[in-house]
């Protein structure tokens, strides 16, 4: 069973503006990742939170986290058509051992 | 240093066949994870091997196995395929220990008909 949800479940701007996606989820979590794929192969990381940090960083993403509503944000800016791709968060429990995925954000970026 | 490899590609089964999906983790990992996504879908927990041995499982009967090697390799099998099972299978390879960082293979993509 998936953790919890994304929204939108898809996403369709210009080039250069700026895409944002949401997760929510349900269990306590050690991390929270946001994974990308490209025409359903495999998926590539792109960044990690912990659950004790609000905020981070990398190149043109920036991820938050809300622990205490249990929801997360993927903010990608001056979008480019090759960010075009599935976006997908995962959470991950020591608990468990395991990562569970969400539904998934479909975004095209239009040249 | 290569990645995670798997093997095949593509594949195409009629019902009630079986199958055997393969798959080689990045050098230095230990750990397996297979997953299976349904089209349109999230990645779904299949099971985890971790020396020899199945950890962890999600929510998939038995028709669902699998096995992993001294050389840490592992192999999925599904039995008495239903059209249900066509899907990208995923592998994901990680160390013990940091079984939260997973390396995802391109996958294989399975069709029953």
């Amino acid at each position: 069973s998936q953790q919890g949800e994304e929204d939108p479940q898809a996403l369709s701007i210009q080039e250069g503006e700026n895409a944002t996606m949401n997760c929510s989820y349900k269990t306590s979590i050690n991390n929270l990742q946001w994974y990308r794929q490209n025409s359903g192969r495999g998926l590539v990381h792109l960044i990690l939170i912990r659950s004790n940090e609000r905020e981070k960083h990398s190149g043109r993403l920036r991820v938050t986290l809300d622990s205490s509503k249990k929801s997360s944000s993927l903010l990608i800016t001056a979008s480019r058509a090759a960010d075009t791709a599935s976006y997908f968060c995962a959470t991950f429990s020591s608990n468990t051992g395991k990562l569970i995925f969400g539904q998934g954000t479909t975004l095209q970026v239009k040249p | 240093d290569a990645g995670v490899t798997q093997s095949p590609t593509h594949l195409i089964k009629t019902r009630g066949q079986q199958v055997t999906l393969r798959c080689s983790p990045k050098s230095g990992h230990d750990t397996v994870s297979w997953y299976q996504q349904a089209l349109g879908q999230g990645p779904q927990f299949i099971f985890q091997y971790y020396e020899e041995e199945e950890r962890q499982r999600g929510n998939f009967p038995d028709r669902f196995s699998g096995h992993q090697f001294p050389n840490y390799s592992s192999e999925l099998n599904v039995n008495a395929l239903l059209l249900g099972d066509s899907a990208l299978y995923l592998c994901a390879s990680s160390a013990a220990g940091r079984t939260y960082e997973q390396y995802f293979g391109p996958g294989t993509r399975l069709t029953v008909t």
